[in-house]
């Protein structure tokens, strides 16, 4: 199975500023025969399902704010905030979608400095 | 507007079962993979198993093989999972969601809690 680890486990970042969580694949999840990572981000809120933040790496989902945006390739991926509103306090899931099972980080918690 | 609601979660004994449905409105299930994902109390997300549109194809994580089965009826606009032989440590919430990769559309869940 392909592992997946996000770094950091928690993070407190003030607010307009800039978030990042990453997010490390065991083996690479670029599929060659159409360059695409199978990557996605999720946003979950406390006692509320996930969210579909990005997907492909770097493709937002459909009513993401362009705040959020998905960046890397191979085994190493960000997903960055560029300014923090107190509504993305939240924690932030990465899962690949290469190899079945579709394994998921272990959750990136973020908060409010 | 898009909605996925499930339902049968419960309290149960280890070694008993469970059938959670999941239906859906507001776009052609047919057309559409489904998957079930877990969450338990205070922790991360697990994919726990998908089905193509037609039911012909399915998968699981190890950890439920044998023992869940996943189904739908397209008729009735329903993802099913069938839970057998359960664990205590399938507590979860159980929720639906749609896709086969990425997961665009999400349920609320449903809460399975196995204990004596």
């Amino acid at each position: 199975d392909i592992v997946i680890t996000q770094s950091p486990d928690s993070l407190a970042v003030s607010l307009g500023e800039r978030a990042t969580i990453n997010c490390k694949s065991s083996q690479s999840i670029l599929y060659s025969s159409d360059t695409r990572n199978y990557l996605a981000w999720y946003q979950q809120k406390p006692g509320q399902p996930p969210k579909l933040l990005i997907y492909w790496a770097s493709t937002r989902g459909s009513g993401v704010p362009d705040r959020f945006s998905g960046s890397g390739s191979g085994t190493d991926f960000t997903l960055t905030i560029s300014s923090l509103q107190a509504e993305d306090v939240a924690v932030y899931y990465c899962q690949q979608y290469y190899s079945s099972p579709y394994t998921f980080g272990q959750g990136t918690k973020l908060e409010i400095k | 507007e898009v909605q996925l609601v499930e339902s049968g979660g419960g309290l149960v004994q280890p070694g008993g079962s469970l059938r959670l449905s999941c239906v859906v409105s507001g776009f052609p299930f047919s057309d559409y993979w489904m998957t079930w994902v877990r969450q338990a109390p205070g922790k991360g997300l697990e994919w726990v198993a998908n089905i193509k549109q037609d039911g012909s194809e399915r998968d699981y994580v190890d950890s439920v093989k044998g023992r869940f089965t996943i189904s739908r009826d397209n008729a009735k606009k329903s993802l099913y999972l069938q839970m057998n032989s359960l664990r205590a440590e399938d507590t979860a919430v159980y929720y639906c969601a749609r896709g086969l990769w990425s997961l665009d559309c999400w349920g609320q869940g449903t809460l399975v809690t196995v204990s004596s």
